[in-house]
């Protein structure tokens, strides 16, 4: 039981590079989530999908797109990179409703430059 | 709306001694709140969760946190720090969604615990 999986751990990209960060779920979770982390910010919502076959915009979903593949998957894509979207980038999965847990996984650490 | 404010960015602390880490919210409905902990390098792991049931929450590794309504606080406190404490924590709001609905958490900016010999 994996919990949360990302892939990759590590990105480099050039400033108009374009690249997928992949998410995967072993627990069943319904709902799916991406988050972006910067110093002295805490985490912020980029998108969500309550459920598979919707998504929906979270606090700041501008340069980024979404797929949720499968129950499972939840892929974030950046069709062209910005300096801007250098950032710790985390997915998450959740049963529904507000009161439960949200599972986060390792992380993703991108660098545009 | 929703919001989250972490008191303190940075707490140090001797080992073996308290630790109080302060959080105060606000939110329009009745809130769910959590604790969260993120070593370096690491994901966010879940240390509490306040759901509506008892104030006092305990948490894992020793942490509970008092939902305290009339003051809109959510403080985490441990009574004897230990070296492996030494991360960062964030308080968490969350949304009553619509059962059947994603949760939306709101995240503090986060308060990082340094733990000294």
């Amino acid at each position: 039981n994996a919990g949360v999986t990302q892939t990759p751990k590590f990105q480099v990209l050039k400033t108009g590079q374009s690249m997928t960060l992949q998410c995967a779920q072993d627990m069943n979770h319904n709902s799916m989530y991406w988050y972006r982390q910067d110093p002295g910010m805490g985490l912020r919502l980029i998108y969500y999908s309550a459920s598979e076959g919707t998504t929906d915009k979270g606090e700041v979903p501008n340069g980024y797109n979404v797929s949720r593949l499968n129950k499972r998957e939840f892929s974030l894509r950046l069709e062209s990179a910005a300096p801007s979207q250098t950032s710790v980038y985390f997915c998450a999965s959740s049963q529904t409703g507000s009161t439960d847990t949200q599972y986060f996984g390792p992380g993703t650490r991108l660098t545009v430059l | 709306a929703q919001s989250v404010t972490q008191l303190d960015s940075h707490v140090s602390v001797s080992e073996g001694t308290p630790v109080l880490l302060r959080c105060n919210y606000s939110s329009s409905y009745s809130p769910s709140l959590f604790w969260y902990v993120q070593h370096p390098n690491k994901g966010l792991q879940l240390l509490l969760k306040y759901t509506s049931a008892a104030t006092l929450v305990k948490g894992i590794n020793g942490f509970e946190a008092e939902f305290k309504k009339s003051e809109t606080s959510f403080h985490l406190t441990k009574p004897s720090a230990h070296m492996s404490d030494a991360a960062e924590y964030f308080c968490v709001v969350s949304d009553p969604a619509r059962t059947g609905t994603a949760s939306k958490l709101t995240f503090g900016t986060g308060t990082r615990l340094q733990v000294t010999l």
